[in-house]
């Protein structure tokens, strides 16, 4: 039972423009969120986190909503580069828990 | 430099062959992970440990066995009972509430 959701396998974004990437997930006891970007056959690399006590977290181009009573976050990238085309996983975690479960990823391409 | 490293980075097994891939941490985290990767795949976990000499099987642990000797090292052995070996493999070391640092991967091929 897949406890992190990528719904959206794919997303194709102009160049400058802005990219949304969604996750949601199930488990109410999840309460640190994270995003990895991730190029072929390299391992993921961090970009940014949000924990439950807060709802926006932003870094640069990049930010981080969480809506918990939906369950849903999203990662917000502005403006977007060819350079960000990759692939985006979602990750959570719960206090306590070290497990990481993470989604099954969205492809972005950013089209120059 | 601080870093987790993985290796190799290519590996090839044959039939009924157990192979090990190795996993290696120097940034004194407790917890240390092996995920797996298929084609247009997610991250699946196959087994984790969070202190030396402990660890619990993930999603998909079946065919594959780890051991955690020392807290920088988490080697992961690919069975011949594995029957569908042919995947990416990565490896990742966190402390709570902080970010997972992953490895480059290891891709196995069965031939």
């Amino acid at each position: 039972d897949q406890q992190v959701k990528q719904n959206s396998p794919s997303l194709s974004v102009q160049e400058g423009r802005i990219s949304i990437l969604n996750c949601d997930y199930t488990n109410s006891m999840f309460d640190y969120f994270l995003w990895y970007k991730k190029y072929p056959a390299e391992g993921p690399t961090f970009l940014i986190s949000i924990s439950s006590i807060k709802d926006k977290n932003e870094d640069g181009r990049f930010t981080v909503f969480l809506n918990k009573s939906a369950k849903h976050l999203s990662l917000h990238i502005v403006p977007s580069q060819p350079g960000d085309s990759a692939v985006y996983f979602c990750a959570a975690s719960s206090t306590g828990a070290n497990n990481l479960f993470f989604g099954t990823g969205t492809r972005l391409t950013v089209i120059p | 430099d601080g870093g987790i490293t993985q290796s190799p980075k290519y590996l090839f097994r044959k039939e009924g062959q157990n192979v090990t891939l190795s996993c290696e941490q120097n940034l004194n985290h407790d917890a240390m992970y092996w995920y797996r990767q298929d084609p247009g795949q997610g991250l699946r976990l196959i087994y984790y440990s969070q202190i030396v000499n402990d660890f619990q099987k993930g999603d998909i642990a079946e065919g594959y066995s780890v051991s955690r000797e020392k807290k920088e090292s988490f080697p992961l052995t690919v069975t011949s009972a594995q029957k569908n070996p042919t995947a990416f493999y990565l490896c990742a070391s966190r402390d709570i509430f902080t970010e997972a640092f992953f490895g480059q991967g290891t891709r196995l091929t069965v031939v």
